[in-house]
């Protein structure tokens, strides 16, 4: 599986756009790049997933560059309730997902 | 439609014991994981199971064993409770078309563990 590298952690004011960044230089052709969240303890909840094209639905946006080496996961308005882990990981099946340290994301108002 | 149910949502072990962490979905889902979390950690991976009858282990399989006798149940076995096994534990769940497929992971709510 390819790996992920992503900052440990980032602010972002209350109303603006929060885009996180991760690098996967190793991603082969067939993986998917997949963003999963986690605020507090609570079981992490899916974002968006990709493989070449960007994607957007009602949570997210997820751009990920022509050679797929690296991608950003953007919250568009960010809001208080959007503080927490977030995870980009890089795989084949949908199952065996490796979670990473991920990005705190801390929203302030 | 429940999703994914995870029973005990808390458990208190003593050092020996063994217990078992169950796991259901109602989605039809063939993939099932199971993942714990430390303090301040990130999630790692158990076992898996890829459908009914067929297991696989993840990066922590040590003192843990799963099996999957239907598409619904994926229990967490702990043979002999030890207090490094004090965790969060997720089960985790997902529709597969094939070995291209991709889609979301479902988790539960987490069975929050203490071994003393």
């Amino acid at each position: 599986d390819a790996k992920t590298t992503q900052p440990p952690s980032m602010d972002c004011a209350e109303g603006r756009a929060a885009n996180l960044p991760c690098n996967h230089s190793t991603i082969s052709g067939n993986e998917y790049v997949y963003w999963y969240r986690q605020i507090h303890s609570q079981g992490p909840q899916y974002i968006i997933h990709g493989l070449k094209n960007n994607e957007t639905n009602e949570m997210a946006s997820l751009i990920i560059t022509e050679d797929r080496k690296s991608s950003t996961l953007i919250l568009p308005h960010a809001t208080l309730r959007d503080t927490a882990v977030y995870y980009c990981i890089v795989r084949l099946y949908p199952g065996k997902l490796i979670f990473g340290q991920g990005t705190t994301l801390q929203v302030k108002p | 439609n429940a999703g994914v149910t995870q029973t005990p949502k808390f458990q208190v072990l003593k050092t020996g014991q063994s217990m078992t962490l169950q796991c259901a979905q109602d989605m039809n889902h063939e993939y099932m994981s199971w993942y714990r979390q430390d303090p301040g950690m990130g999630l790692r991976l158990i076992h898996y199971s890829v459908g009914a009858g067929i297991t696989d282990q993840g990066e922590v399989p040590n003192g843990y064993n799963v099996s999957r006798s239907t598409t619904e149940d994926f229990p967490l076995r702990l043979l002999s409770a030890a207090p490094s096994q004090t965790s969060v534990y997720f089960c985790a769940s997902s529709y597969s078309s094939g070995e291209l497929a991709a889609g979301e992971l479902f988790f539960g709510e987490g069975s929050r563990l203490t071994v003393l």
